[in-house]
């Protein structure tokens, strides 16, 4: 459970600030991801990092501004986001990309206002 | 486009009961499956995974079942406990140059009573 750590574990914005959400792994693995987390939809695919590299970008919006400064560190950048863009954003890693079994930390819940 | 699916989206069972949850595929080239388990307040935890070149994998108390020929992927919870209770996704990934993309279902809420 440990393994993979994200902060804040809750956040409120307005559609007019600028926040970042933080992940951290801890189990040397070479491959991070962004998800997120909608009610009653499944588990989206926003980026996927493969040592520090973006390999994938699945057509997010521009508000949404990924970093990975290291293979253990990821961070997701927020502005002028949307009442819609509420939801639980999930980081995961794995210890490759094409190694496929893809740890996931407890989650930020965003709320929009 | 392709997807995974569930049939059901909930499932009450009692304790002790044994739990299957079931999932659908539509994807023909998926060599790879995974459960996780979510809890409240939780980010999803790995549970067990199976390749498509083998039909069943057992772990502690569960236990993975792959069709490939229906395209079906089930798991059962021997002994359910309470502590099994969660949101349950089955998530799968066409291998290739798919980078580690996972596909996933949208869940079984599985609710254990006393």
């Amino acid at each position: 459970e440990t393994g993979v750590t994200q902060t804040p574990r809750h956040l409120v914005m307005g559609m007019t600030n600028k926040k970042s959400l933080k992940c951290e792994q801890h189990l040397g693995h070479n491959a991070m991801y962004w998800y997120k987390q909608s009610a009653k939809k499944p588990l989206e695919l926003m980026f996927v990092y493969s040592l520090e590299e973006r390999v994938e970008n699945n057509s997010v919006p521009s508000r949404f501004s990924p970093e990975c400064p290291n293979s253990s560190h990821l961070f997701l950048h927020l502005h002028t986001l949307q009442p819609e863009d509420s939801a639980l954003y999930l980081c995961a890693s794995s210890l490759s990309v094409t190694q496929e079994t893809q740890y996931f930390g407890p989650g930020t819940r965003l709320l929009v206002l | 486009g392709e997807s995974v699916g569930l049939h059901l989206p909930t499932l009450s069972v009692q304790e002790g009961d044994n739990s299957i949850i079931n999932c659908a595929y539509s994807n023909s080239a998926s060599d790879y499956f995974i459960w996780y388990k979510q809890e409240s307040g939780k980010g999803p935890q790995f549970i067990i995974d199976i390749r498509s070149n083998m039909d069943k994998r057992q772990g502690q108390r569960v236990t993975v079942l792959l069709n490939k020929t229906v395209k079906h992927l089930s798991l059962q919870i021997a002994a359910t406990q309470p502590g099994d209770s969660a949101v349950y996704f089955c998530a799968e990934n066409a291998g290739g140059t798919s980078y580690g993309k996972l596909t996933f279902g949208q869940g079984t809420i599985l609710t254990v009573h006393p």
